[in-house]
């Protein structure tokens, strides 16, 4: 099976601007959560998809916004970008969310400038 | 909101020593995840335990599911170069909405 892919890798943007991540979980998985990764720290939960539908969110701002389409690929979107927004993306896939195994992908790297 | 403590923040070792760290809440869980990140990459799975007591082992790691379920535990033994990154905790308490709870990481590094 293929692991979680995310796109773009890399990715460099202006304050201001507004940004879309995309996260193609492992198939057969419904359930993708998003995370925050900043230099030094642990993984702050964003938000988490299943069957289209968001069921768990974490404490960030309005301008943090996902969804996830039918086939279970997600996105997420942050508007109006500050510097602080600089991180590393993760997205992980599990089957069903909760106690099943999260898979992660290579994360997608932002640069706010 | 919820938070796991895990220490140590970090870890200076020599190649071959054992290294021990832990995670500890205050609430009680029903999962312990253990994973491990190597830069630039996203977390893998080392192990998963998933009952009180609970020893499992996957090569050189071992991990333990705290009696208390309050805790759990990772060693490494005859620790090699390739083992240095950063190790994380994951906990899903008792009652949880499908949430998965983080601890901040240990990051490990070998001395030359």
């Amino acid at each position: 099976k293929a692991g979680v892919t995310q796109t773009p890798r890399y990715l460099i943007k202006t304050r201001g601007q507004q940004v879309t991540l995309s996260c193609s979980p492992i198939s057969g998985h419904r359930s993708v959560s998003w995370y925050q990764q900043t230099p030094g720290q642990g993984l702050q939960f964003l938000f988490e998809y299943f069957s289209e539908t968001q069921r768990n969110k974490g404490n960030f701002p309005g301008r943090f916004s996902g969804r996830q389409f039918s086939n279970s690929r997600s996105e997420m979107n942050v508007s109006t970008l500050e510097l602080g927004d600089s991180a590393l993306y993760l997205c992980a896939s599990s089957a069903a969310g909760g106690r099943e195994t999260q898979y992660f992908g290579p994360g997608t790297r932002l640069l706010v400038l | 909101g919820q938070q796991l403590n895990q220490s140590p923040q970090s870890m200076f070792i020599q190649e071959g020593e054992d290294v021990s760290m832990n995670c500890t809440s205050s609430s009680i869980f029903n999962t312990w995840l253990w994973y491990k990140q190597d830069p630039g990459e996203g977390p893998v799975l080392l192990i998963a335990l998933y009952k009180a007591g609970e020893l499992t082992s996957n090569g050189r790691l071992t991990a333990q599911f705290g009696i208390t379920r309050k805790d759990s535990f990772l060693n490494i033994s005859a620790s090699i170069p390739s083992d240095v990154g950063i190790y994380f905790c994951a906990g899903l308490p008792t009652g949880s909405n499908y949430q998965l709870i983080w601890g901040a990481g240990t990051k490990l590094i070998i001395k030359p």
